[in-house]
């Protein structure tokens, strides 16, 4: 399968602890972002990447989410000191440049409790 | 005003059907035209892309868009029950993209 891959696709936490999620994107596109979708709405941008820089962070991502990409394949999205608020899917997705679409994983659902 | 408005739905119609699924937008930077179709517990999956207003089509899928009027639209000819899902509209005018809050859709057999 050569589609955006994220793990896990299930996450059930406790508030306050500690998330982070995987995403592997397609192999040839320099471009990640990651997207957040809560139930009866679009996805939210939060952040994107080009190669291994983070070019552009959403207002949403607040100073407990961060983001990397250090070797600018895959990537991780943490989440620390999580709260019932942040029970969302997250979506990763990629593409190949600017003004290109961006192809999409299956998402990874957080249930915080 | 919200940069992207589509209406949720849901819509419901017979199998066979012709849908039509619509949104409007109000930022002039934008670009490019998508629309993503998302089953329930997926990620959304990209069905259409354009850059130009006037109509492309794949399939029973039609995109239309109508730069003046910032109006895009999606047909769906000969609707069936494996087309039911929840159809997002996208639009792209730089690094991101911005959705909206989709429609649901569903198809009776």
């Amino acid at each position: 399968d050569t589609g955006v891959s994220q793990d896990p696709r299930h996450k059930i936490t406790k508030r306050g602890q500690n998330v982070t999620f995987r995403c592997d994107p397609i192999s040839e596109h320099n471009r990640l972002y990651w997207y957040r979708q809560t139930l009866g709405q679009g996805p939210e941008f939060l952040t994107y990447f080009q190669n291994e820089a983070q070019l552009e962070k959403s207002r949403l991502l607040s100073d407990r989410f961060s983001a990397e990409r250090p070797k600018g394949s895959f990537s991780t999205l943490e989440i620390q000191r999580t709260e019932q608020g942040d029970s969302a899917m997250y979506l990763c997705a990629s593409s190949r440049g600017s003004n290109t679409e961006a192809f999409f994983g299956q998402g990874t659902r957080l249930t915080v409790v | 005003q919200k940069e992207v408005e589509q209406d949720p739905g849901p819509l419901s119609v017979p199998e066979g059907a012709i849908v039509s699924l619509n949104c409007t937008y109000s930022n002039s930077a934008f670009q490019y035209f998508m629309w993503y179709r998302q089953y329930s517990r997926k990620g959304p999956e990209l069905l259409m892309y354009t850059y130009s207003s006037g109509n492309k089509e794949d399939g029973r899928f039609t995109a239309q868009v109508d730069k003046s009027s910032k109006y895009i639209s999606l047909f769906i000819r000969d609707s069936q029950p494996s087309d039911s899902a929840t159809y997002l509209c996208a639009f792209m005018g730089g690094f991101k993209t911005i959705f909206g809050a989709g429609t649901r859709l569903f198809v009776k057999a």
